[in-house]
């Protein structure tokens, strides 16, 4: 069975540094891209990006490039998401996504929950 | 920037028929995929290249395209139709989701 595990939720001060990891099982990690999907507190799903853990080839969103960090660790299975400097409008869900077709998403993560708040 | 668009809301009576929109200039070029989002849960696909159902998906779950616009139906609807649905399209370098639309059922 395939899962997508992320992991739990945050609480950040704005200007803090953030990462938050995926964890896929149950098939392949390579095989798969992961994608990773923002939802802010009652709004749509937005697209950010997305990297091909097999070789660590990244796409981003153009709302998301140059604020965020999107990265593998296939060794162990993780995509991870980055933050260098939090702001109170990155307070939102975050899923990760996959599946065998890199167009759509068959899989998703639970969801991570970050808040940022001074 | 590429924009797929969705009407907010449809409220629809138990055992009617429900028709969201998807409207976006890529659209005829390639596919659309439909996730239905319920309260506090992930979304789930239900429709993956503008017609096809995954296995588990209810039969009263179909899609249609038609030039710069693809159509969720879901026949005979139920009370745990309530949900909000994405419309999600792209390519392998990029994704783009609808704005989303709210289902009700009366």
């Amino acid at each position: 069975e395939v899962q997508l595990v992320q992991s739990g939720a945050e609480v950040k001060k704005p200007g803090e540094s953030l990462r938050i990891s995926c964890q896929g099982s149950g098939y392949y990690f390579t095989n798969y891209w992961i994608n990773w999907v923002r939802q802010m507190p009652g709004k749509g799903l937005e697209w950010m990006g997305r990297i091909d853990p097999s070789d660590s080839y990244t796409y981003y969103g153009p709302s998301f490039q140059g604020h965020l960090t999107i990265s593998a660790d296939k060794s162990i299975s993780t995509a991870y998401l980055q933050w260098n400097s939090l702001k109170a409008s990155d307070t939102a869900m975050y899923y990760c996504a996959s599946g065998p077709n890199g167009e759509f998403f068959d899989y998703w993560g639970q969801g991570t929950l970050v808040t940022v708040s001074s | 920037s590429y924009e797929l668009t969705q009407p907010p809301s449809v409220s629809v009576s138990p055992g009617q028929t429900a028709r969201i929109t998807c409207s976006g200039d890529g659209l005829p070029k390639q596919y659309a995929y439909w996730y239905q989002q319920k309260p506090g849960q992930a979304p789930v696909l239900v429709i993956y290249k503008d017609s096809e159902r995954p296995s588990g998906i209810p039969e009263r779950f179909s899609g249609s395209s038609s030039g710069t616009t693809v159509t969720l139906t879901i026949s005979e609807v139920e009370a745990e139709d309530e949900a909000d649905y994405y419309c999600q399209s792209g390519d392998n370098s990029r994704g783009v989701f609808g704005t989303g639309t709210k289902v009700t059922v009366l």
